[in-house]
């Protein structure tokens, strides 16, 4: 079965500093999605970025970029220019057809 | 607005008593799953649906029930048969049907189901 991890339960970062988060997946096959998903205190899960595991290239979303290692089956997120806001759990997941898994998450912590 | 209600947002269940959990969905999404969300844990597959009338088991399915009669609802029956029920439940959709999964699941505000 794929497996997912997440080895940073908590992360904290000063407003407007970088912080990454680290996600390494397990699985045998070559096609298959990669997703970051952010959950505030509010605990609805809200999309932040995605990853085709065809494509080379790294995903960006204006301050969220990924880091996608597909040899390492690693997929760590950064976050730039962190805000108040950003404060969260964060979840790494991966998918391919009805397999969806998910990480333990990280809980982020914005200092001001 | 489209976007995948669920409710109650609280729900308390006795002992020995079915409970079940409301997901409509207006997005027009062919699957829909159910997971639970247990502290400092990910979330876990109880159940997913492809398309309406049928449903396959996740990783924890046992103590629940689902059924998906229509295309915008999938209701989750939590069962006596589930010893252990109070965690948060999320439903989400997405809009593939058979496809690798290259879609994002859409989730609800989730519900806290609580043991009396």
């Amino acid at each position: 079965a794929q497996t997912v991890t997440q080895s940073q339960p908590e992360m904290s970062v000063q407003e407007a500093e970088t912080v990454t988060l680290s996600c390494t997946y397990d699985t045998s096959e070559s096609d298959y999605y990669l997703f970051w998903y952010k959950q505030p205190p509010s605990r609805q899960m809200i999309l932040v970025i995605r990853q085709e595991a065809y494509k080379q290239q790294n995903a960006t979303e204006n301050r969220f970029s990924v880091n996608f290692q597909k040899a390492a089956k690693s997929f760590s997120l950064k976050i730039s220019d962190s805000q108040l806001g950003d404060a969260a759990m964060y979840f790494c997941a991966y998918r391919r057809i009805n397999d969806m898994r998910f990480g333990a998450g990280t809980r982020l912590t914005v200092k001001p | 607005d489209g976007g995948i209600t669920q409710s109650p947002k609280y729900l308390f269940r006795k002992e020995g008593q079915n409970v079940t959990l409301s997901c409509e969905q207006n997005l027009n999404h062919d699957a829909m799953y159910w997971y639970r969300q247990d502290p400092g844990q990910g979330l876990r597959l109880i159940y997913y649906s492809q398309i309406v009338n049928d449903f396959q088991k996740g990783d924890i399915a046992e103590g629940y029930s689902v059924s998906r009669e229509k295309k915008e609802s999938f209701p989750l029956t939590v069962t006596s048969a589930q010893k252990n029920p109070t965690a948060f439940y999320l439903c989400a959709s997405s809009i593939d049907q058979g496809g690798i999964g290259n879609q994002p699941q859409h989730f609800g505000d989730g519900t806290r189901l609580s043991i009396l």
